[in-house]
């Protein structure tokens, strides 16, 4: 089956850029979609087919997706952007859909 | 607008099921996929499966082949989960989500399953 690779956590200072990985095998022939989720709270699409923010998303978000390696950036971060972020994609073979393990953002 | 309402908590003996709704609103429920995805504590997203409404077949997840139904009621737009010979590790937030393309562009708010003796 399809896996997907995210870091635990990654620190960011405010007002700097935030980049998130999301490895797997070819994973740039794919669709990536990113979630953001705070404490208590269900998940929110931010970025779907690789890099269109979702409706609502600040322009401060942005997705690219290459290889083997999708990231989500986060520019000028801000305090409110500390949360969870997961990374998704659908495996074809399977028919079948793929979180990444999740990454903690903090904003320092 | 679309919203995806779900059931309370529930707490649960081992071995018992627990079956928790999602009340959908907006058009064309009988159209879209409707998905339930599952978080354990301090864990990621699992999926679990899908259905979509006017197909009326759910696929599943190899991990939860045996043991979930997805089923949808088209006259109250309402998919329902159930899951079955409950263990400890089943304790999560079990969430509800509609998937528009390839994202689950709206989720309900969570449910809280905890599985306890």
């Amino acid at each position: 089956s399809y896996e997907l690779t995210q870091p635990p956590s990654v620190s960011v200072a405010p007002g700097k850029t935030a980049s998130i990985t999301c490895g797997g095998n070819n994973i740039g022939s794919r669709r990536v979609q990113w979630y953001q989720q705070k404490p208590g709270q269900a998940p929110v699409s931010v970025v779907y087919d690789n890099s269109d923010r979702s409706s609502g998303i600040p322009e401060r978000f942005s997705g690219s997706n290459s290889g083997n390696t999708a990231t989500l950036t986060i520019t000028r971060v801000e305090a409110g952007d500390e949360a969870d972020y997961h990374c998704q994609v659908w495996d074809s073979s399977s028919d079948h859909w793929v979180f990444g393990g999740g990454t903690r953002l903090t904003v320092l | 607008q679309v919203q995806l309402v779900q059931s309370g908590p529930e707490v649960k003996m081992p071995g018992s099921s627990v079956k928790v709704s999602c009340k959908t609103s907006g058009d064309n429920f009988n159209t879209y996929t409707m998905s339930w995805v599952r978080q354990a504590p301090g864990q990621g997203l699992e999926w679990m499966g899908n259905i979509i409404p006017m197909l009326e077949t759910p696929d599943y997840a190899q991990k939860f082949q045996d043991r979930v139904t997805i089923t949808a009621d088209e006259s109250t737009t309402t998919v329902y989960m159930e899951l079955s010979s409950l263990r400890f590790d089943d304790t999560a937030v079990y969430y509800c989500a509609r998937i528009i393309g390839q994202s689950f562009d709206h989720w309900g708010q969570g449910t809280l399953v905890s599985v306890s003796s």
